[in-house]
Protein backbone atom coordinates (compact mmCIF):
# COMPACT_ATOMS: atom_id res chain seq x y z
CA UNK A 1 0.00 0.00 0.00
CA UNK A 2 1.75 3.41 -0.94
CA UNK A 3 -0.38 5.48 1.38
CA UNK A 4 -2.21 7.30 -1.84
CA UNK A 5 -5.64 6.60 -2.23
CA UNK A 6 -8.08 7.34 -4.78
CA UNK A 7 -11.69 7.27 -5.27
CA UNK A 8 -13.53 6.13 -7.11
CA UNK A 9 -11.89 2.75 -7.85
CA UNK A 10 -14.23 2.45 -11.12
CA UNK A 11 -16.83 4.82 -13.33
CA UNK A 12 -18.93 4.26 -15.98
CA UNK A 13 -21.12 6.86 -17.44
CA UNK A 14 -21.53 8.34 -20.69
CA UNK A 15 -20.46 10.16 -23.84
CA UNK A 16 -21.00 13.86 -22.79
CA UNK A 17 -20.99 13.72 -19.64
CA UNK A 18 -18.89 14.89 -16.45
CA UNK A 19 -16.68 13.48 -13.85
CA UNK A 20 -14.81 14.21 -11.09
CA UNK A 21 -11.56 12.03 -9.61
CA UNK A 22 -10.44 12.61 -6.19
CA UNK A 23 -7.12 11.75 -4.85
CA UNK A 24 -5.72 11.97 -1.33
CA UNK A 25 -1.76 12.15 -1.28
CA UNK A 26 0.63 10.30 1.37
CA UNK A 27 0.91 11.95 4.53
CA UNK A 28 3.08 14.94 4.29
CA UNK A 29 3.48 14.67 0.37
CA UNK A 30 2.93 18.69 -1.02
CA UNK A 31 3.07 17.28 -4.96
CA UNK A 32 0.55 15.15 -6.75
CA UNK A 33 1.02 14.18 -10.12
CA UNK A 34 -1.53 13.06 -12.25
CA UNK A 35 -1.30 10.13 -15.33
CA UNK A 36 -3.53 8.39 -17.60
CA UNK A 37 -2.86 4.87 -18.99
CA UNK A 38 -4.43 3.41 -21.79
CA UNK A 39 -3.85 0.31 -23.90
CA UNK A 40 -2.27 2.41 -26.99
CA UNK A 41 -0.76 5.50 -24.99
CA UNK A 42 0.89 3.76 -22.09
CA UNK A 43 1.11 5.70 -18.65
CA UNK A 44 0.90 9.27 -20.25
CA UNK A 45 1.60 12.16 -17.56
CA UNK A 46 -1.23 14.65 -17.80
CA UNK A 47 -0.31 17.11 -14.57
CA UNK A 48 1.24 18.03 -11.22
CA UNK A 49 0.05 20.44 -8.35
CA UNK A 50 2.67 21.29 -5.46
CA UNK A 51 1.12 22.81 -2.35
CA UNK A 52 -2.26 24.20 -4.18
CA UNK A 53 -0.31 25.43 -7.56
CA UNK A 54 -0.30 23.96 -10.96
CA UNK A 55 3.75 22.96 -11.58
CA UNK A 56 3.99 21.01 -14.52
CA UNK A 57 2.06 20.25 -17.41
CA UNK A 58 2.07 17.51 -19.86
CA UNK A 59 -0.28 16.08 -22.51
CA UNK A 60 -3.85 17.45 -20.70
CA UNK A 61 -6.81 18.23 -22.82
CA UNK A 62 -8.47 21.19 -22.71
CA UNK A 63 -11.45 19.44 -21.88
CA UNK A 64 -9.64 17.97 -18.74
CA UNK A 65 -8.85 20.62 -15.59
CA UNK A 66 -7.37 19.17 -12.24
CA UNK A 67 -6.89 21.24 -8.63
CA UNK A 68 -4.98 20.64 -4.95
CA UNK A 69 -7.07 21.93 -2.28
CA UNK A 70 -5.54 23.26 1.03
CA UNK A 71 -5.98 19.95 2.61
CA UNK A 72 -3.71 18.88 -0.09
CA UNK A 73 -6.16 16.44 -1.64
CA UNK A 74 -6.39 16.64 -5.68
CA UNK A 75 -9.80 16.14 -8.38
CA UNK A 76 -9.17 15.77 -11.82
CA UNK A 77 -12.23 16.88 -13.64
CA UNK A 78 -13.11 15.21 -16.99
CA UNK A 79 -16.27 17.03 -19.17
CA UNK A 80 -17.35 16.41 -22.38
CA UNK A 81 -16.50 12.63 -22.27
CA UNK A 82 -15.74 10.69 -25.66
CA UNK A 83 -15.16 6.76 -25.92
CA UNK A 84 -11.15 7.72 -26.32
CA UNK A 85 -11.15 8.96 -22.56
CA UNK A 86 -11.97 5.49 -21.30
CA UNK A 87 -8.71 4.59 -19.42
CA UNK A 88 -6.93 4.09 -16.05
CA UNK A 89 -6.47 7.16 -14.07
CA UNK A 90 -3.77 7.26 -11.69
CA UNK A 91 -2.60 9.88 -9.18
CA UNK A 92 0.80 9.61 -7.41
CA UNK A 93 2.60 11.91 -4.84
CA UNK A 94 5.79 13.08 -3.89
CA UNK A 95 6.98 14.65 -0.73
CA UNK A 96 9.50 16.90 -2.98
CA UNK A 97 8.41 19.14 -6.29
CA UNK A 98 11.25 17.75 -8.31
CA UNK A 99 9.35 14.04 -8.16
CA UNK A 100 12.29 12.04 -8.16
CA UNK A 101 10.46 9.22 -6.27
CA UNK A 102 6.52 9.50 -6.87
CA UNK A 103 4.40 7.01 -5.22
CA UNK A 104 0.94 5.99 -7.38
CA UNK A 105 -2.54 5.08 -6.23
CA UNK A 106 -4.71 2.17 -7.14
CA UNK A 107 -6.44 4.51 -9.89
CA UNK A 108 -9.78 5.15 -11.07
CA UNK A 109 -11.19 2.74 -14.25
CA UNK A 110 -13.02 4.71 -16.16
CA UNK A 111 -15.57 3.74 -19.07
CA UNK A 112 -17.00 5.81 -21.66
CA UNK A 113 -19.90 4.18 -22.85
CA UNK B 1 9.96 7.74 -33.21
CA UNK B 2 9.37 7.06 -29.09
CA UNK B 3 11.56 9.28 -26.18
CA UNK B 4 11.42 5.84 -24.17
CA UNK B 5 11.51 2.71 -26.08
CA UNK B 6 10.88 -0.83 -24.28
CA UNK B 7 10.28 -4.50 -25.53
CA UNK B 8 6.79 -5.12 -24.36
CA UNK B 9 7.46 -8.87 -24.11
CA UNK B 10 5.69 -10.91 -22.71
CA UNK B 11 8.51 -12.44 -21.39
CA UNK B 12 8.26 -16.38 -20.37
CA UNK B 13 11.03 -17.24 -17.49
CA UNK B 14 11.14 -20.46 -15.08
CA UNK B 15 11.54 -19.84 -11.48
CA UNK B 16 15.09 -19.17 -10.22
CA UNK B 17 15.91 -17.50 -14.26
CA UNK B 18 17.75 -14.18 -14.42
CA UNK B 19 15.54 -11.74 -16.03
CA UNK B 20 16.71 -8.47 -18.07
CA UNK B 21 14.67 -5.79 -18.79
CA UNK B 22 15.78 -2.83 -20.87
CA UNK B 23 14.91 0.42 -22.08
CA UNK B 24 16.89 2.83 -24.60
CA UNK B 25 15.53 6.39 -24.74
CA UNK B 26 16.83 9.34 -27.22
CA UNK B 27 16.57 12.34 -24.83
CA UNK B 28 19.78 13.89 -23.59
CA UNK B 29 18.28 15.56 -20.55
CA UNK B 30 16.63 12.44 -19.16
CA UNK B 31 19.12 11.76 -15.85
CA UNK B 32 16.94 10.38 -13.31
CA UNK B 33 15.73 7.13 -13.98
CA UNK B 34 13.42 4.55 -12.29
CA UNK B 35 11.55 0.96 -13.00
CA UNK B 36 8.46 0.59 -11.55
CA UNK B 37 6.34 -2.93 -10.99
CA UNK B 38 2.59 -3.14 -12.16
CA UNK B 39 0.53 -5.92 -11.61
CA UNK B 40 -2.95 -6.23 -12.84
CA UNK B 41 -5.25 -3.81 -12.35
CA UNK B 42 -3.11 -2.10 -9.57
CA UNK B 43 -1.31 1.22 -9.60
CA UNK B 44 2.35 1.03 -10.71
CA UNK B 45 5.42 0.54 -7.60
CA UNK B 46 8.59 1.95 -7.34
CA UNK B 47 11.12 -0.34 -7.61
CA UNK B 48 14.47 1.24 -8.07
CA UNK B 49 15.63 4.77 -8.78
CA UNK B 50 18.93 6.12 -9.68
CA UNK B 51 20.61 9.10 -11.10
CA UNK B 52 24.63 8.09 -12.00
CA UNK B 53 25.80 5.72 -14.78
CA UNK B 54 26.53 2.54 -13.20
CA UNK B 55 24.80 -0.51 -10.99
CA UNK B 56 22.79 0.23 -7.90
CA UNK B 57 21.34 -2.63 -6.04
CA UNK B 58 18.64 -3.63 -3.59
CA UNK B 59 17.87 -7.16 -3.08
CA UNK B 60 17.23 -9.41 -6.33
CA UNK B 61 16.75 -6.71 -8.43
CA UNK B 62 19.89 -4.68 -9.68
CA UNK B 63 19.73 -1.42 -11.69
CA UNK B 64 22.34 -0.12 -14.49
CA UNK B 65 22.61 2.81 -16.39
CA UNK B 66 24.78 3.88 -19.55
CA UNK B 67 23.93 7.43 -20.17
CA UNK B 68 26.39 7.38 -23.08
CA UNK B 69 24.44 4.59 -25.07
CA UNK B 70 21.46 6.08 -23.47
CA UNK B 71 20.33 2.46 -21.88
CA UNK B 72 19.04 1.77 -19.00
CA UNK B 73 18.84 -2.50 -17.53
CA UNK B 74 17.02 -4.42 -14.65
CA UNK B 75 18.26 -7.61 -13.69
CA UNK B 76 16.17 -9.55 -11.01
CA UNK B 77 18.00 -12.77 -10.01
CA UNK B 78 16.71 -16.02 -8.67
CA UNK B 79 12.96 -14.61 -10.40
CA UNK B 80 10.09 -16.01 -8.61
CA UNK B 81 6.50 -16.55 -9.59
CA UNK B 82 5.44 -13.18 -7.49
CA UNK B 83 7.52 -11.51 -9.62
CA UNK B 84 5.46 -11.71 -12.50
CA UNK B 85 4.12 -8.56 -13.74
CA UNK B 86 4.47 -5.33 -15.83
CA UNK B 87 8.03 -3.49 -15.57
CA UNK B 88 7.97 -0.07 -16.44
CA UNK B 89 11.10 2.06 -16.92
CA UNK B 90 10.78 5.79 -16.56
CA UNK B 91 12.98 9.03 -16.58
CA UNK B 92 12.74 12.35 -16.02
CA UNK B 93 15.30 15.65 -16.85
CA UNK B 94 16.69 18.01 -14.27
CA UNK B 95 14.69 21.33 -14.44
CA UNK B 96 11.53 22.89 -15.60
CA UNK B 97 9.12 20.68 -16.95
CA UNK B 98 11.63 18.11 -16.24
CA UNK B 99 9.47 17.21 -12.74
CA UNK B 100 7.19 15.09 -15.46
CA UNK B 101 7.83 10.94 -15.50
CA UNK B 102 8.00 9.56 -18.90
CA UNK B 103 7.52 5.86 -19.07
CA UNK B 104 8.43 3.45 -21.64
CA UNK B 105 5.23 0.95 -22.80
CA UNK B 106 6.04 -1.69 -19.91
CA UNK B 107 7.43 -5.34 -20.33
CA UNK B 108 5.31 -8.24 -18.94
CA UNK B 109 6.93 -10.72 -17.31
CA UNK B 110 5.69 -14.16 -16.34
CA UNK B 111 7.88 -16.65 -14.09
CA UNK B 112 7.25 -20.26 -14.07
CA UNK B 113 6.53 -22.74 -11.47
Amino acid sequence: DSGVTQTPKHLITATGQRVTLRCSPRSGDLSVYWYQQSLDQGLQFLIQYYNGEERAKGNILERFSAQQFPDLHSELNLSSLELGDSALYFCASSADPQGDEQFFGPGTRLTVL
Amino acid sequence: QKEVEQDPGPLSVPEGAIVSLNCTYSNSAFQYFMWYRQYSRKGPELLMYTYSSGNKEDGRFTAQVDKSSKYISLFIRDSQPSDSATYLCAMKGVTGGGNKLTFGTGTQLKVEL
